[in-house]
């Protein structure tokens, strides 16, 4: 079975521009999270789909992301325009659903996000 | 709000020693703990998972970890690490309502051989 996929594994870009990542969850799971770390600090949760749905968006940082699960397969998250602050490593994240959130969410590698 | 305090950012041990991480976590309500594994140039992968029952819990490559609800704490536990088990190990918790995970901040472990 394979597991979470990410795309790209790292990106470099200037202040002001574009970056769209993508994550392919684990097929058959409902659920996809993406998480960020940046560095220095603790991983914390973004956002979370159930299929295309967007379940809990209370982690997403500003109106600068844009995340979107269409057909309820792969995920994308872009940010417009790219600041400084947001370096660091997106992760994604994926599960079947469970009762009383007792699931487990296999990872992905992560993308790193540099933007100079 | 909710958090989790991993006690240690880095932690260095000689082969053969005992291991214990400590975490605890803020949340007075039914929670689902989690342990997180991050081997050097690879994803996060799961060690150990406590839902319910038995506060002991076993995971993989001989790691354990015991849920002490009276502390709020889920602590990681081995009794003999190997140069292998170097890598960033995670605690977090989710709230039995909400399925996203809130993680401490990380202890990096590093068995010297």
């Amino acid at each position: 079975e394979a597991g979470v996929t990410q795309f790209p594994s790292h990106s470099v870009i200037e202040k002001g521009q574009t970056v769209t990542l993508r994550c392919d969850p684990i097929s058959g799971h409902d659920n996809l999270y993406w998480y960020r770390r940046v560095m220095g600090k603790e991983i914390k949760f973004l956002l979370h789909f159930v299929k295309e749905s967007k379940q809990d968006e209370s982690g997403m940082p500003n109106n600068r992301f844009l995340a979107e699960r269409t057909g309820g397969t792969y995920s994308t998250l872009k940010v417009q325009p790219a600041e400084l602050e947001d370096s660091g490593v997106y992760f994604c994240a994926s599960s079947q659903v469970g009762v009383g959130a007792q699931e487990t969410q296999y990872f992905g590698p992560g993308t790193r996000l540099l933007v100079l | 709000a909710q958090s989790v305090s991993q006690h240690n950012h880095h932690v260095i041990l000689s082969e053969a020693a005992s291991l214990e991480l400590g975490c605890n976590y803020s949340y007075g309500g039914t929670v689902n703990l989690f342990w997180y594994v991050q081997y050097p140039g690879q994803h996060l992968q799961l060690l150990l998972k406590y839902f319910s029952g038995d506060p002991l819990v076993k995971g993989i490559k001989g790691f354990e970890a015991e849920f002490i609800k009276s502390k709020f704490s889920f602590n990681l536990r081995k009794p003999s690490v190997q140069w292998s088990d170097t890598a960033e190990y995670f605690c977090a918790v989710n709230r039995g309502s909400q399925g996203n995970l809130i993680f401490g901040k990380g202890t990096k472990l590093s068995v010297k051989p």
